[in-house]
């Protein structure tokens, strides 16, 4: 059964940068159709997608983050990370990592994000 | 990319079916089929119930189901039951490899 897990400091001061780790078990993150992901829900909000790092390699993110987000990856650990800079309050969100599951068949595609971390929370304060 | 959007809340009794609607767009909801729809137990991992907009994954019961109509989606859960009481989201590509998810649905068992 595929785990993630995230881990990260829970507390990051303003302007300062936010990184968290996501560590799969049970399963190879370098296995093709399978992409990585970041979810955050801010207090009392919905969830929002940061970005997603394809099997390619090629990194996609969320427009409304700008230039403030890097998705990587570090198959030696089994992990990819996020790094969020110059942060503000606004950024304190429980943080999800999940996979992407993504395959074409003929002419049908199927996306799904198909397992998810239990989250972790990150607070922006001084 | 605003979110999708979805009713703050919904409920009903045991053995009732509701019913959660996810409002999006033609460039969402609407232009592709590839909504899905998570069940969340705050404090617990996400959990897929629909996917592709009608496919149930293996052990999902089929109470669970997916609809869509131009650019609204929808969850039907039949014969609803007290596990079931948790928060719902929908999530929709949204073109150029990103995706949108809904502000989420607190399904209430009464």
């Amino acid at each position: 059964q595929l785990q993630l897990q995230e881990s990260g400091p829970g507390l990051v001061k303003p302007s300062e940068t936010l990184s968290l780790t996501c560590t799969v078990s049970g399963g190879s993150i370098s296995s093709t159709n399978y992409h990585w992901g970041w979810i955050r829900q801010p207090p009392g909000k919905g969830l929002e997608w940061i970005g997603t790092l394809y099997y390619s390699g090629s990194t996609y993110y969320n427009p409304s983050f700008k230039s403030r987000v890097t998705i990587s990856v570090d198959t030696s650990k089994n992990q990819f990370s996020l790094k969020l800079n110059s942060v503000t309050a606004a950024d304190t969100a429980v943080y999800f990592c999940a996979r992407l599951n993504g395959y074409c068949s003929g002419s049908s595609c199927s996306y799904y994000f198909d397992y998810w971390g239990q989250g972790t929370l990150a607070t922006v304060s001084s | 990319q605003s979110a999708l959007t979805q009713p703050r809340s919904v409920s009903g009794s045991p053995g009732q079916s509701v019913t959660i609607s996810c409002t999006g767009t033609s460039s969402d909801v609407g232009g592709y089929n590839y909504v899905s729809w998570y069940q969340h137990h705050p404090g617990k991992a996400p959990k897929l119930v629909i996917y592709d907009v009608t496919k149930r994954p293996s052990g999902v019961p089929d109470r669970f189901s997916g609809s869509k109509s131009g650019n609204t989606a929808s969850l039907t859960i039949s014969g609803l039951q007290a596990e079931d009481e948790a928060d719902y989201y929908c999530c929709s590509y949204a073109g150029t490899y990103s995706w949108v998810f809904g502000g989420g649905t607190k399904v209430t068992v009464l």
